[in-house]
């Protein structure tokens, strides 16, 4: 199946500096990539929706200059955590979604994100 | 509006014994059902996927899964489980260029 590979997979940061999160399709070129967030227990939250070349769809209550996006290429997403806050430490999981197969998606590995 | 829901939170199976986890759906048009697993800490494997056809669907591990349309339902079920298989299982709904949604997720315990 597809890969897509999200690094770092653990990242910790002090408060007030930003961390990025990288998110690649390894073998396939997606035209949307989805970044979410789980709280632990907890079910994933969609954060946001990134196509290629295009702004990043926020969901509700998620703070766009918070977390930036950037989908540069159909291999490539970013989420940039700025400003990072303890209540911001989480595990975050990315998602890409196939060029020519427009419904299913293939998830990274995580990014656990501990801000001290 | 989309959602799912997974009524159990946790569930708890003797090795050996069948499983089904349950999930019920809500969706304007023809959903597309996803059923994912994830072990602590990591992120998520793909079981099943139902996007259109027969509507009992086999997947990876020997899971199986139903899709009922007049219960809007999607059931994941497994003849025997395994101490392997204890970990956190998600049921999502999506369908064609939209975003996925995922319910709140079922935790299975095995008893050895």
């Amino acid at each position: 199946g597809a890969v897509v590979s999200q690094h770092p997979s653990w990242v910790i940061c002090k408060s007030g500096t930003s961390v990025k999160i990288e998110c690649r399709s390894l073998d396939f070129q997606a035209t949307t990539m989805f970044w979410y967030r789980q709280f632990p227990k907890q079910s994933l939250m969609l954060m946001a929706t990134s196509n290629e070349g295009s702004k990043a769809t926020y969901e509700q209550g998620v703070e766009k200059d918070k977390f930036l996006i950037n989908h540069a290429s159909l291999t490539l997403s970013t989420l940039t955590v700025t400003s990072a806050h303890p209540e911001d430490s989480s595990f975050y999981i990315c998602s890409a979604r196939v060029r020519q197969s427009n419904t299913e998606a293939f998830f990274g590995q995580g990014t656990r994100l501990t801000v001290v | 509006a989309q959602s799912v829901t997974q009524p159990d939170i946790h569930i708890t199976v003797s090795e050996g014994a069948s499983l089904e986890l349950r999930c019920n759906y809500s969706y304007g048009a023809t959903p597309y059902l996803f059923w994912y697993v994830q072990s602590p800490g990591q992120g998520l494997q793909l079981l099943l996927k139902y996007f259109s056809g027969d509507t009992l669907v086999q997947g990876i591990k020997g899971f199986e899964a139903e899709f009922k349309r007049s219960q809007s339902s999607f059931n994941l079920r497994k003849p025997s489980v395994h101490w392997s298989d204890a970990a956190e299982y998600f049921c999502a709904v999506g369908a064609v260029n939209d975003k996925i949604i995922f319910g709140k997720g079922t935790r299975l315990h095995i008893l050895p």
